[in-house]
């Protein structure tokens, strides 16, 4: 059974950092590209970067460009999102997901539950 | 970058009816499109990919097609529990994978 975990969401100031995880399980996780999406509270869903099966290629929304780094360790079956200059903008819930395809990029076809990241003073 | 329009933004529908939502792309996507369901607190769940190919163990209730720039998905023989937000979402020119606004469903 595929399963998504992610933790490190907390309340954290403007202009502050943070690292989300998400350990994965149930599937062959070096071999399929990783997903972030959040979703802002009552809002709908945006996708956030993308990282290949082997960590190689990483992409960004442009509304995070430069600030989240997206990252994996396929030792520890574990993505993670490192999260700095945080805005109130980027406060949501947020998804990791695994890609339908093998060693490709498609849409994802299992998602964590969620962890909520709240940039506020 | 591709923007994804969906409409309507809400359908109410009757038990036992058929639900038909539209998702427009700015430009061609090919196939490369994705819906998904999501409840209230709970992560998206994938129904549908390559615009027509149904997840596993989605019901045959739901049904995709379309390509290049018009998609629609069709839930016939609605029921309760189909009650929730759907969203499109391309991936044939990323980044970004761009997801529609939403619909939500009422049953």
């Amino acid at each position: 059974e595929v399963q998504l975990v992610e933790s490190g969401g907390v309340v954290v100031q403007p202009g502050g950092s943070l690292r989300l995880s998400c350990v994965a399980s149930g599937f062959s996780f070096d071999e399929y590209t990783m997903h972030w999406v959040r979703q802002a509270p009552g809002k709908g869903l945006e996708w956030v970067s993308l990282i290949s099966w082997d960590g190689a290629r990483t992409y960004y929304a442009d509304s995070v460009k430069g600030r989240l780094t997206i990252s994996r360790d396929n030792s520890k079956n574990s993505l993670y999102l490192q999260m700095n200059s945080l805005r109130t903008e980027d406060t949501a819930l947020y998804f990791c997901s695994k890609d339908i395809s093998i060693r490709g990029y498609s849409g994802s076809d299992f998602w964590g539950q969620g962890t909520l990241v709240t940039v506020s003073s | 970058e591709i923007v994804m329009t969906q409409s309507p933004a809400t359908l109410s529908v009757s038990p036992g009816e058929s639900a038909t939502l539209s998702c427009r792309a700015s430009q061609s996507v090919s196939s490369h499109l994705a819906w998904y369901q999501q409840k209230p607190g709970q992560a998206p769940r994938l129904l549908i990919y390559g615009a027509s190919t149904r997840a596993t163990g989605i019901p045959a209730r739901f049904s995709g097609s379309g390509s290049g720039t018009e998609f629609t998905l069709t839930i016939s023989n609605l029921q309760s529990e189909d009650s929730a937000v759907y969203y499109c979402q391309q991936y044939n020119n990323w980044p970004p994978y761009a997801f529609g606004q939403g619909t939500k469903l009422e049953i």
